[in-house]
């Protein structure tokens, strides 16, 4: 089982909000990981977007729109990016990204975000 | 503003070595670690490496090690990645990227690197 597990895909029409979600592996528990979200669009590096942990742990990168945000589900053990106002130039792929056990950066396997 | 440059990259064959240069501006180059992360074509985020703000740790993703050593030079403002015993697998955009907290910030173009005979 992956570490992070992200849905493949996802769409959303102009307007409306979007959460993409990353899902941490059984035993590695949401509430104490600090999660980063990236943004990456065809041809380019990705970009940081914000990371989270909890309301009082929390950073949004710079220029980056406050109509992106970070939470999470306990219940699902589960990240969440959620994407409000969705606009055209929201298209793109997201990766989620913990530090696992304290030696390896982690990426999930990419959400392809699709506004239509 | 904060720049990181990717550098060496190129058509290498199976079982060759190759070393990648990153060259960074903008910011204090040892207040900050530095990872270099791969994407396959058509593929998702890899991690490669890890090289601590003073050198003092480094950690490698599975796939690489023992073949791959990352190593930097502070009075230069360079980080490198040097590969050997490449695979067609290692085929790749590389990245390298700067570390921010226990995350990453800012980001490198990128240097495609491509192992065929």
């Amino acid at each position: 089982q992956a570490v992070l597990t992200q849905p493949a895909s996802l769409s959303a029409s102009p307007g409306a909000s979007a959460s993409l979600t990353c899902t941490l592996r059984s035993g590695i528990n949401v509430a104490t990981s600090r999660i980063y979200w990236y943004q990456q669009k065809p041809g380019s590096p990705p970009q940081y977007l914000l990371r989270y942990k909890s309301d009082l742990d929390k950073h949004q990168g710079t220029g980056v729109p406050r109509r992106f945000s970070g939470s999470k589900d306990a219940s699902a053990n589960a990240g969440i990016l959620l994407i409000s106002g969705l606009q055209s130039e929201d298209e793109g792929d997201y990766y989620c990204m913990i530090w696992h056990n304290s030696s390896a950066v982690v990426f999930g396997g990419g959400t392809k975000l699709t506004v239509l | 503003q904060v720049q990181l440059v990717e550098s060496g990259g190129g058509v290498v064959q199976p079982g060759k070595s190759l070393r990648l240069s990153c060259t960074t501006s903008g910011f204090t180059f040892t207040d900050y670690g530095f990872n270099w992360v791969r994407q396959a074509p058509g593929k998702g985020l890899e991690w490669v490496a890890l090289i601590w703000f003073d050198g003092s740790d480094i950690y490698y993703g599975d796939p690489v090690k023992g073949r791959f050593t990352v190593s930097r030079d502070d009075s230069k403002s360079t980080v490198y990645l040097q590969m050997s015993s490449l695979r067609a697998d290692d085929t790749a955009t590389y990245y390298c990227a700067r570390r921010y907290g226990d995350g990453v910030d800012f980001w490198g173009q990128g240097t495609l690197v491509t192992v065929s005979s």
